[in-house]
């Protein structure tokens, strides 16, 4: 079955320093891959996606992601973080196959001032 | 734009009661979706439409119904609420299935 693998469920950062964090799917056929975030007290929004192209995408805020295919990866990287950076963050896959949107169990970053 | 409205933004239900969580858009968004998020477990699709008058299931659909009667409603009925059912509810849409979904404030139910 399709799967999205978060292996960091909670992250605790200082200011400055460099966050990367980890998603890997498990579907095997054409996918379309998003971040989406989700601020204390606010609603899930999109931080960035990749549907084909360069696999190094930017995203808003100065966060991007690399889609390695080989590894089925789609890991999300921000070079200095910032406190209002504290969130809880999700890995989605889109499977053109199964027509269904699949979301990893998430990570809570907390970064700290 | 209002965007993504759902209501209510709280719930509480006892066992066996049903109830209808609605959801509406008015960005004239073909697909929209239902999820529920459960600690630990991220956001798991619940069943999902992509236009009036079409409806599929998602990954955790039993015990849930939806319909699409416009483009702009897609409400999520429980039958009969069970203690399993406590979670936390977001609606979401966007103008085709693979773009950017847009969610809702969430709808957080609790079955007694």
């Amino acid at each position: 079955a399709q799967s999205v693998s978060q292996h960091n469920h909670h992250v605790i950062l200082s200011e400055a320093a460099s966050l990367e964090l980890g998603c890997n799917y498990s579907y095997g056929g054409t996918v379309n891959l998003f971040w989406y975030v989700q601020y204390p007290g606010q609603h899930l929004q999109l931080l960035l996606k990749y549907f084909s192209g360069d696999p190094l995408v930017k995203g808003i805020k100065g966060f991007e992601a690399e889609f390695i295919k080989s590894k089925f990866s789609f890991n999300l990287r921000k070079p200095s973080v910032q406190w209002s950076d504290t969130a809880e963050y999700f890995c989605a896959v889109f499977s053109s196959g199964t027509y269904k949107y699949i979301f990893g169990t998430g990570t809570r970053l907390k970064v700290l001032a | 734009n209002a965007g993504v409205t759902q209501t209510p933004k709280f719930q509480v239900l006892k066992t066996g009661q049903s109830m209808t969580l609605q959801c509406a858009q008015d960005m004239n968004h073909e697909y929209m979706s239902w999820y529920r998020q459960d600690p630990g477990m991220g956001l798991r699709l619940i069943h999902y439409s992509v236009g009036a008058g079409i409806t599929d299931q998602g990954e955790v659909p039993n015990g849930y119904n939806v319909s699409r009667s416009t483009t702009e409603d897609f409400p999520l009925r429980l039958l009969s609420a069970a203690p399993s059912q406590t979670s936390v509810y977001f609606c979401a849409s966007s103008l085709t299935v693979t773009d950017t979904q847009y969610f809702g404030p969430g709808t957080r139910l609790t079955v007694l």
